[in-house]
């Protein structure tokens, strides 16, 4: 079974520009969760989506979105960058069975670098 | 909202040796504790976890521990060897949401 797939694994971003992420989430998961992982900050989380439908949100600026299409694929969008936006940005998959069952798996991220 | 605290930042042992760490969290309602391990220029990888009608969960050379009247639960590793070396984050969720508040990590270092 195919584990997470991000895209792109790198990229570099001048400030005030936009960038987009993709994550494709383990065939049959249905929750994508975005992760913002920094050296000072640690792992925190960004937003979770189910079924097409933002669940959940971290304490980030409103410049953080996403979405998630009817195949569970997500992306996240980052407007009007700054250099504090420099991260690795994590995708994690969930199969989220009512009840629990909410083992999360990451996929490598996206290094995001802004100049 | 939730908390979890990690101890220590850094673990030196040498291989062969035993390796502990400890995580607290603060909200009473979390009842899933996952471990993950993250190498350098790769994901956080899920290598044990444990649910709050457990107290203790074993596989091979790693267990967790879980003490909920205290809200701290540990990662215990044996017979540690060089490919251990790796940064560990405890995290703790409510069951049925897939939201996770990480600890800051440990970084192990397994000595040969």
């Amino acid at each position: 079974k195919a584990g997470v797939t991000q895209t792109p694994r790198y990229l570099i971003k001048t400030r005030g520009q936009q960038v987009t992420l993709s994550c494709s989430p383990i065939s049959g998961h249905r929750s994508v969760s975005w992760y913002q992982q920094t050296p000072g900050q640690g792992l925190q989380f960004l937003f979770e989506y189910f079924s097409e439908t933002q669940r959940n949100k971290g304490n980030f600026p409103g410049r953080f979105s996403g979405r998630q299409f009817s195949n569970s694929r997500s992306e996240m969008n980052v407007s009007t960058l700054e250099l504090g936006d420099s991260a690795l940005y994590l995708c994690a998959s969930s199969l989220n069975r009512a009840g629990g069952n909410t083992e999360a798996f990451f996929g490598q991220g996206t290094r995001l670098t802004v100049v | 909202g939730e908390n979890v605290e990690q101890h220590p930042s850094t673990l030196s042992v040498q291989e062969g040796d035993s390796a502990v760490i400890k995580c607290t969290y603060s909200d009473s309602a979390s009842n899933y504790f996952p471990w993950y391990k993250q190498e350098l220029g790769k994901g956080p990888q899920l290598i044990i976890d444990i649910r709050s009608n457990v107290g203790e969960k074993k596989d091979q050379r790693i267990a967790v521990t879980l003490n909920k009247t205290a809200k701290h639960f540990s990662l215990h590793i044996t017979e540690t060897q060089p490919e251990d070396s790796a940064v560990y984050f405890c995290a703790a969720s409510i069951s049925g949401y897939s939201t996770l508040t990480f600890g800051k990590g440990t970084m192990l270092l397994v000595s040969p």
